[in-house]
């Protein structure tokens, strides 16, 4: 079955710092991708998506791209805040099955001043 | 405006007591579902419904039972709660089953003592 995985967290880094936070995927179909954003006490938030290979996904300076030949879709920003402090989740929806997003188990990240 | 809100957002109950959470989406969607939040963040899926019709009903317990009285609301009712059911409970909905960008309420917090 179809299954998403990130890597395990907590992400620490310091203001301004560069951020990668790695996913990878296993579809049987062409899945698109998705990075949801969790900030503490709320629900969930599409952040980016991205529907084919090599599409890029792009929002709140956030980029992640769509790599078939690495079945990848890692989520990156080049200078962080503390306001991007949250959990974030990839997933991915198997347009050829339920259309049910299959998330990974999310990555917390905590920016410090 | 609220798009997806649940209520309530916070639920401290004894175990063996029934208990519903409400969830209502002025969107105009057709598709709602409810998610299940453990304490290590994995979001599992529980429900689904498209225009009052249930079309998804993963492995849950027959403790827990949806109702969808119009396309815009989707209640949760869970009898006998037990010490596992503590989690958080995510409404979602979708325009349609064949959208994949889910839209999230805030969650309600469930607690079973």
């Amino acid at each position: 079955g179809d299954s998403v995985t990130q890597m395990e967290g907590p992400v620490t880094l310091s203001e301004e710092a560069f951020l990668t936070i790695n996913c990878t995927y296993t579809a049987t179909g062409y899945p698109s991708l998705f990075w949801y954003v969790q900030y503490p006490g709320e629900g969930l938030q599409l952040l980016l998506k991205a529907t084919k290979a090599d599409d890029k996904g792009s929002n709140k300076g956030f980029e992640a791209t769509y790599r078939k030949e690495t079945t990848s879709f890692h989520l990156e920003k080049g200078s962080v805040q503390v306001s991007d402090s949250a959990v974030y989740f990839c997933a991915l929806s198997d347009t050829g099955g339920s259309y049910i997003p299959t998330f990974g188990r999310g990555t917390s990240l905590i920016v410090h001043p | 405006d609220t798009a997806v809100s649940q209520t309530p957002k916070y639920l401290v109950t004894q175990m063996g007591n029934d208990k519903s959470i409400k969830c209502e989406q002025n969107l105009g969607h057709d598709t709602m579902y409810w998610y299940k939040q453990d304490s290590k963040k994995f979001l599992k899926i529980m429900f689904s419904y498209n225009n009052k019709e249930l079309i998804i009903n993963e492995t849950v317990p027959n403790r827990f039972s949806p109702k969808s009285p119009d396309k815009a609301h989707l209640n949760l009712h869970i009898n006998s709660l037990e010490l596992g059911d503590s989690a958080v409970y995510f409404c979602a909905s979708s325009l349609r089953t064949t959208e994949e960008t889910q839209y999230f309420g805030p969650g309600t917090r469930l607690l079973v003592l």
